[in-house]
């Protein structure tokens, strides 16, 4: 299994283009999960999906959209660049909660390098 | 408010235990702990979680207080590749499905020395 993998490895990007961030998994996860992470501080989830037509809002959605059409796929896009979005963004998923209990294991692309300048 | 309280960073011999705290003392009754990491420029990398017993994997051990209120990530033998960011993370569980994503604070800047 490659796991999660994303696409590109680093972008620059000029005010106001657009974009789209890949992500896909070979796990066979239901859920999918876009964080990004700005120098020297943690993660910040942006939008996560528990299956095939279905997303939903993290922490810091302004500015971004998901679509999920399959399983393996949750593309990321960004419209209207700004400088804020400079950032690590970071794909994970994981399997659903099993018996009754929330205890998922998220697993995490390499991530894609943005720059907007 | 912050849910966990880590040192920022910590320095350990390369081959002793690397032991890492965590202080959660608001943590609820339907709350587990996880530790993940983060090498350099790479994704977190899931370790290990608990609830309230302590737990052990090929990674690492969780060792919970009785209280809940703290636990300590122990790296038995350090090795240079172990030098990362420790994430402790309190995440609650439930019934029903739904999800939430992992709530990364800044973590313990982990340096195995040679």
């Amino acid at each position: 299994n490659a796991g999660v993998t994303q696409t590109p490895k680093f972008r620059i990007l000029k005010i106001g283009q657009s974009m789209t961030l890949q992500c896909t998994q070979d796990m066979n996860h239901n859920y999918m999960y876009w964080y990004r992470q700005d120098p020297g501080m943690g993660l910040k989830l942006i939008y996560y999906s528990v299956g095939a037509g279905i997303t939903d809002k993290g922490e810091v959605p302004n500015g971004y959209n998901v679509s999920r059409s399959t399983t393996e796929d949750f593309p990321l896009r960004l419209e209207l660049a700004a400088p804020s979005q400079t950032s690590v963004y970071f794909c994970a998923s994981s399997y659903p909660p099993t018996s009754g209990t929330y205890t998922d294991t998220q697993y995490f692309g390499p991530g894609t390098r943005l720059t907007v300048l | 408010d912050a849910k966990t309280t880590q040192p920022p960073s910590m320095d350990c011999a390369e081959g002793r235990a690397a032991n890492l705290p965590c202080n959660h003392s608001t943590i609820s009754g339907n709350e587990y702990v996880y530790w993940y990491r983060q090498i350099h420029s790479q994704g977190p990398q899931y370790i290990i979680h608990g609830l309230k017993n302590n737990e052990t994997n090929e990674m690492a051990s969780l060792i919970i207080t009785e209280d809940r209120k703290s636990s300590t990530l122990i790296l038995p033998h350090a090795t240079l590749r172990d030098t990362a960011v420790y994430y402790c993370i309190v995440r609650p569980y439930f019934s029903g499905g739904g999800a939430d994503g992992l709530t990364f604070g800044k973590g313990t800047h982990l340096i195995i020395q040679p």
